[in-house]
């Protein structure tokens, strides 16, 4: 079963605006990953989280994590046509050398 | 550097023909992952190796095989493909310490017929 789960589906929003997409996990982890997907592409790696971190920074990226409630979240500033993508969180769970990946999320910013 | 690097591109199979996916990483990374990807199912662990000559079964191992005789490369085999497996495959790659991120192909587009 999928251990992250993205909250919204879909989000769209015009550029400048900020987006936030939430993730939500079951088990203990090690650290939490965010990746992009550009349609017709792989992902790629935005920014990882670990389990004793509550919030990093990345550019216009903020992630945080809430171990106490299993969650995470990343926010995007000033958002750009550019970071039209799916994202995706993944877990780390403990005792496990593989990640688990969320559905995602669809971000869509129109000019 | 090339990173992760997955052939074919794209395939068309008819049922019941066999094939194999080629990963390619030059990370030197000891890890290397399956997944498969469908429209509203994210992405889905199908094996994985944590080193060469080792291999692991995923969340959906069914109907795959895998090979890692090297350590820069992992295959997929399909030994009897069926219309169920059309889907986009991924292969990725990672370092073996902990909080390491994966490193990721663009993806084989295969559909079964």
């Amino acid at each position: 079963s999928q251990q992250g789960e993205e909250d919204p589906q879909a989000l769209s929003i015009q550029e400048g605006e900020n987006a936030t997409m939430n993730c939500s996990y079951k088990t203990s982890i090690n650290n939490l990953q965010w990746y992009r997907q550009n349609s017709g592409r792989g992902l790629v790696h935005l920014i990882l989280i670990r389990s004793n971190e509550r919030e990093k920074h990345s550019g216009r990226l903020r992630v945080t994590l809430d171990t106490s409630k299993k969650s995470s979240s990343l926010l995007i500033t000033a958002s750009r046509a550019a970071d039209t993508a799916s994202y995706f969180c993944a877990t780390d769970a403990t005792g496990y050398s593989t990640l688990t990946f969320g559905k995602g999320t669809m971000l869509l910013v129109s000019p | 550097n090339a990173g992760v690097t997955q052939t074919p591109k794209f395939r068309v199979l008819k049922t019941g023909q066999s094939m194999t996916l080629l990963c390619a990483q030059d990370m030197n990374h000891e890890y290397m992952y399956w997944y498969r990807q469908d429209p509203g199912m994210g992405l889905r662990l199908i094996h994985y190796s944590v080193g060469e000559g080792t291999t692991a079964k995923g969340e959906v191992p069914d109907g795959y095989n895998v090979s890692r005789l090297k350590k820069q490369n992992f295959l997929l085999g399909l030994e009897s493909a069926a219309p169920s497996q059309t889907s986009v495959y991924f292969c990725a790659s990672s370092y073996r310490q902990n909080n390491q991120p994966q490193h990721f192909g663009d993806g084989t587009r295969l559909s079964i017929l």
